[in-house]
């Protein structure tokens, strides 16, 4: 079956620009992870979704960062006022409720100029 | 502060021989721990975990040892292939659902 999907793959931005960057996961997976992975390091979690609500947003760097999951499957981070540390690949991961083999999509790679 | 440690930023081993892959953490709460694989332009995927109350998980090619009393895990393969070159992530959970990850280690398998 289809695996998890982001978009865009690539994304290139202004500083001080708005970014949103999507997440479609597995069907029928409840869980949902962001990571962020910088050049060099491993993945760093981020935010954990089970259904619609964050149940671990504790990743979240700062209030610039923001992540929805309105009906439970798809899911969007968003970026607010952009900075160039922000550049980094942006993983998501979804796994079956919240067991400990999750699957993640390719990566979007955000470049903030 | 990093929770999860992979000291080794890279390991070439011949076709054939044995990889071990190193990990370290610092937490005793972990309860969980997993190797996930990464090839370029893709995200990890999961290899092989093992539980804290198991010292030992094997799947095939792929071994992973667990030494609590040291907080040390490792990933043996063998015999290794060409197929096998990749980014090693180890990671790390509790109860809490969040992951840490260490920083990785590139494989190279020599033919």
């Amino acid at each position: 079956g289809a695996g998890v999907s982001q978009t865009p793959s690539n994304k290139v931005t202004e500083k001080g620009k708005y970014v949103e960057l999507r997440c479609d996961p597995i069907s029928g997976h409840t869980a949902l992870y962001w990571y962020r992975q910088s050049l060099g390091q491993g993945p760093e979690f981020l935010i954990y979704f089970q259904g619609t609500g964050a149940a671990d947003d504790s990743g979240l760097p700062n209030d610039r960062f923001f992540a929805v999951r309105p009906e439970g499957s798809v899911s969007t981070l968003k970026i607010q006022r952009t900075e160039r540390g922000d550049s980094a690949v942006y993983l998501c991961a979804s796994s079956f409720d919240s067991g400990y083999e999750q699957y993640f999509g390719p990566g979007t790679r955000l470049t903030v100029t | 502060d990093q929770q999860v440690k992979q000291n080794s930023p890279s390991l070439s081993v011949q076709e054939g021989r044995i990889s071990i892959l190193n990990c370290d953490y610092t937490n005793s709460m972990f309860d969980y721990f997993l190797w996930y694989k990464k090839y370029p332009a893709e995200g990890p995927t999961f290899l092989i975990s093992i539980s804290s109350i198991k010292d030992k998980n094997e799947d095939g090619r792929f071994t992973v040892f667990l030494n609590k009393s040291a907080k040390h895990l490792s990933l043996h393969i063998v015999p290794s292939q060409p197929g096998d070159s990749a980014v090693y992530f180890c990671a790390a959970a509790n109860t809490g659902n969040q992951f840490y990850f260490g920083t990785g280690t590139s494989l190279t398998v020599i033919p």
